[in-house]
C-alpha cells in the first residue's frame, strides 16, 4: 500500500524555523516528484511547491509566496521529502501536505496519493 | 501565474441531483487540470486528470471535460457521500495553482 506521513509539525514563533518530513512506502519513491501543498485555517488549497525525481533533475519549483523561505529536498535512500520552512510568519499557519505526482513523467496526471498531514501554528 | 476561477462558489443540491462546477483558467492550459475533492479534516483526493480521465477507483459519476480555458466537473447523479469540497488545479506552468473551491452542500 502506498502511504505518505508528513511529521514536524507544530507551535512554532514567527521568525523561527522548521522542517516538516514526509516518509513513504509502498512504491519507488526515487522515481516520482513530490508536492507539498498547504491549507490555512478555513481556506482553500495553496500548492507551495515540488521537487522532480533525480531523473528529471531533482530540481524544485516554488510558489512566489514561499519562494526564498521555503526549501524543498529529498533523501531518496530513505524515502523522505522535506519542507525547510525559514523565517515564519503569522501566514504560514497551516495545514501542510505531502502529495505524489501521478506519474513520473507526466505532471498532467494530478497529485494522486496525499498523506494526512501536519499542522504547522506560527505565532508568538 | 495563471489565476483559476470556480463558479458556483457554493451550492445547495439534493441527493441524486445532476451537479456541474466550472472551472476557468486566466490563459490556456491545454488538458493540463485535475479535480479533487475534499471532505472536512481530510486530505484531498484526486477524481480526475487531464480535464476528462477518470481516477481509478472514482465511482463513474464523476466526470470532467474541457480544454484551453473552460472546464467542467460533473456528478451525474449526488450521492450522500458527495456532499464535500471541490477544488480544480491547473499544472500546465509553473507555478501550479488551485481554484478557490466549490463546497457542495445538503439542500
Amino acid at each position: 500500500e502506498v502511504q505518505l506521513v508528513e511529521s514536524g509539525g507544530g507551535l512554532v514563533q514567527p521568525g523561527r524555523s522548521l522542517r516538516l518530513s514526509c516518509t513513504t512506502s509502498g512504491f519507488t519513491f526515487g522515481d516520482y516528484a513530490m508536492n507539498w501543498v498547504r491549507q490555512a485555517p478555513g481556506k482553500g488549497l495553496e500548492w507551495v511547491g515540488f521537487i522532480r525525481s533525480k531523473a528529471y533533475g531533482g530540481t524544485a519549483e516554488y510558489a512566489a509566496s514561499v519562494k526564498g523561505t521555503l526549501t524543498i529536498s529529498r533523501d531518496d535512500s530513505r524515502s523522505i521529502a522535506y519542507l525547510q520552512m525559514n523565517s515564519l510568519k503569522t501566514e504560514d499557519t497551516a495545514v501542510y501536505y505531502c502529495s505524489r505526482a501521478g506519474d513520473p513523467e507526466y505532471y498532467y496526471y494530478g497529485l494522486d496519493v496525499w498523506g494526512q498531514g501536519t499542522t504547522v501554528t506560527v505565532s508568538s | 501565474d495563471i489565476q483559476l476561477t470556480q463558479s458556483p462558489s457554493f451550492l445547495s443540491a439534493s441527493v441524486g441531483d445532476r451537479v456541474t462546477i466550472t472551472c476557468r483558467a486566466s490563459q490556456g492550459i491545454s488538458s493540463s487540470l485535475a479535480w479533487y475533492q475534499q471532505k472536512p479534516g481530510k486530505a484531498p483526493k484526486l477524481l480526475i486528470y487531464a480535464a476528462s480521465t477518470l481516477q481509478s477507483g472514482v465511482p463513474s459519476r464523476f466526470s470532467g471535460s474541457g480544454s484551453g480555458t473552460e472546464f467542467t466537473l460533473t456528478i451525474s447523479s449526488l450521492q450522500p457521500e458527495d456532499f464535500a469540497t471541490y477544488y480544480c488545479q491547473q499544472l500546465n506552468s509553473y507555478p501550479w495553482t488551485f481554484g478557490q473551491g466549490t463546497k457542495v452542500e445538503i439542500k
